[in-house]
């Protein structure tokens, strides 16, 4: 089964701090992504990445960079965190051209 | 501009009782529908796709349809069973450029199994 496993399933930061999600995928994946899910919406677009070292902008970029430095690891930074950045992270991977996603468990992130 | 709505947003019914979520969508162009199952604290899981041309698909209790021409599709889970509580969320693939996909994701109907 493809695994796609977060670095984190909780954490706590402070206003101001540098934050790292990090998440790998054991299946080759090309494609991997970062999204954020509040209550009441959909799952919101971060950035995504179809290739080592590319990285494209998602729907709510702003505040947040990536990383791919390798295929298998896909990195979501939070430059400077504020209190509004206080969500649950999913990232996801799948084949380059197919839909299906498999997502890892979350990490539920909480800015203070 | 491409949306993906899903009613209701929350949902309480007895185990055993059968119930039905709807996802309406206005996407275009289409390329497939996904339903999946998101358990409190866990990651999306994929329940079923359809394609265009195809109207129902099943997965066991559940058993999504889809209408292409009025653009609606509704996910029914048969006898339910406490662990069918979960949030249920329907998206809808979008072609990309260079034979890749964009989801457009609705938020979810939240549903409650009562013993």
């Amino acid at each position: 089964d493809v695994k796609v496993t977060q670095s984190s399933r909780y954490l706590v930061k402070r206003t101001g701090e540098k934050v790292f999600l990090e998440c790998v995928q054991d299946m080759d994946h090309e494609n991997m992504f970062w999204y954020r899910q509040d209550p009441g919406l959909g799952l919101r677009l971060i950035y995504f990445s179809y290739d080592v070292k590319m990285k494209e902008k998602g729907d709510i970029p702003e505040g947040y960079s990536v990383s791919r430095e390798k295929k298998e690891r896909f990195s979501l930074i939070l430059e400077s965190a504020s209190t509004n950045q206080t969500s649950m992270y999913l990232c996801a991977s799948s084949f380059f051209g197919q839909g299906g996603y498999t997502f890892g468990s979350g990490t539920r992130l909480t800015v203070v | 501009k491409n949306q993906v709505e899903q009613s209701p947003q929350s949902l309480i019914i007895l185990e055993g009782k059968n119930c039905t979520l709807q996802c309406n969508y206005t996407v275009s162009p289409f390329s497939n529908l996904r339903w999946y199952k998101q358990d409190t604290g866990r990651g999306p899981v994929s329940l079923t796709i359809m394609t265009f041309s195809e109207n129902t698909k099943s997965n066991g209790r559940y058993t999504a349809t889809l209408d292409a021409d009025t653009k609606q599709s509704s996910l029914h889970i048969t006898a339910s069973q406490l662990s069918d509580s979960a949030s249920y969320i329907c998206v809808v693939s979008v072609p990309w450029e260079d034979s890749n996909y964009q989801l457009i994701w609705g938020a979810g109907t939240k549903l409650i199994i009562k013993p």
